[in-house]
């Protein structure tokens, strides 16, 4: 089974809009964080914010927000005020123990492109 | 600048040849990783490893091998037992908490001819 879903694999937002990208999740582990990655057409793979599982509040950096309800397994990530610039594909990531140590799972992406 | 580093960028080789992908970091993260990607795709792990001398298969370890000499450095050979090498490879690192994101390098595209 998945262990990340992403169910857009493409969105379009005009330029100066709001977008979510969604995200779930499954695990059993109670201690595990979630990421969101940008990967422009470079290739390099930035990474944008996290949220831990014991976290109460909903991480913010800058125009990136997390929203994120850990009750249905859901870190779906909000960008505010889009700009060109952020046209680029967009990966959800969790961090969990497995039988080794701690271990990435990514999901399949969101290509998000955005619109003048 | 504390950072991962892979050499090449771009990387040409016959069939049938085998090919080592380079990573170093300087960020003294003791976890090290390599990912495979396809044109349009998510990202696939290769192998992982935790410490120096020790390492871990992932998703799609057939056909690839990895050392883990030196905590800097988890260089990736791509044998000629791959049956589809031509591909975007990313290498990353971390430190060992689940709060802890990854890091990663510039990625080598490698081609097969």
């Amino acid at each position: 089974a998945q262990k990340i879903t992403q169910t857009q694999p493409g969105m379009f937002v005009q330029e100066k809009e709001a977008v979510t990208l969604d995200c779930t999740y499954d695990t059993s582990d109670p201690s595990y964080g979630l990421f969101w990655y940008k990967q422009p057409s470079s290739g390099e793979m930035i990474f944008l914010i996290y949220q831990g599982s014991y976290d109460q509040q909903n991480a913010t950096e800058g125009r990136y927000s997390l929203n994120f309800q850990k009750a249905r397994k859901s870190a779906n990530l909000v960008i505010s005020a889009s700009q060109l610039g952020d046209s680029a594909m967009y990966f959800c990531a969790m961090r969990e123990r497995d039988n080794y140590g701690q271990n990435f799972v990514f999901g399949p992406g969101t290509r998000l492109s955005v619109l003048p | 600048d504390g950072g991962i580093t892979q050499s090449p960028k771009y990387l040409f080789r016959k069939e049938g040849q085998n090919v080592t992908l380079s990573c170093e970091q300087n960020l003294n993260h003791d976890a090290m990783y390599w990912y495979r990607q396809d044109p349009g795709q998510g990202l696939r792990l290769i192998y992982y490893s935790q410490i120096v001398n020790d390492f871990q298969k992932g998703d799609i370890a057939e056909g690839y091998s990895v050392s883990r000499e030196k905590k800097e450095s988890f260089p990736l050979t791509v044998t000629s037992a791959q049956k589809n090498p031509t591909a975007f490879y990313l290498c990353a690192s971390s430190l060992e908490r689940y709060y802890n994101e990854q890091f990663f390098g510039p990625g080598t595209r490698l081609t097969v001819l």
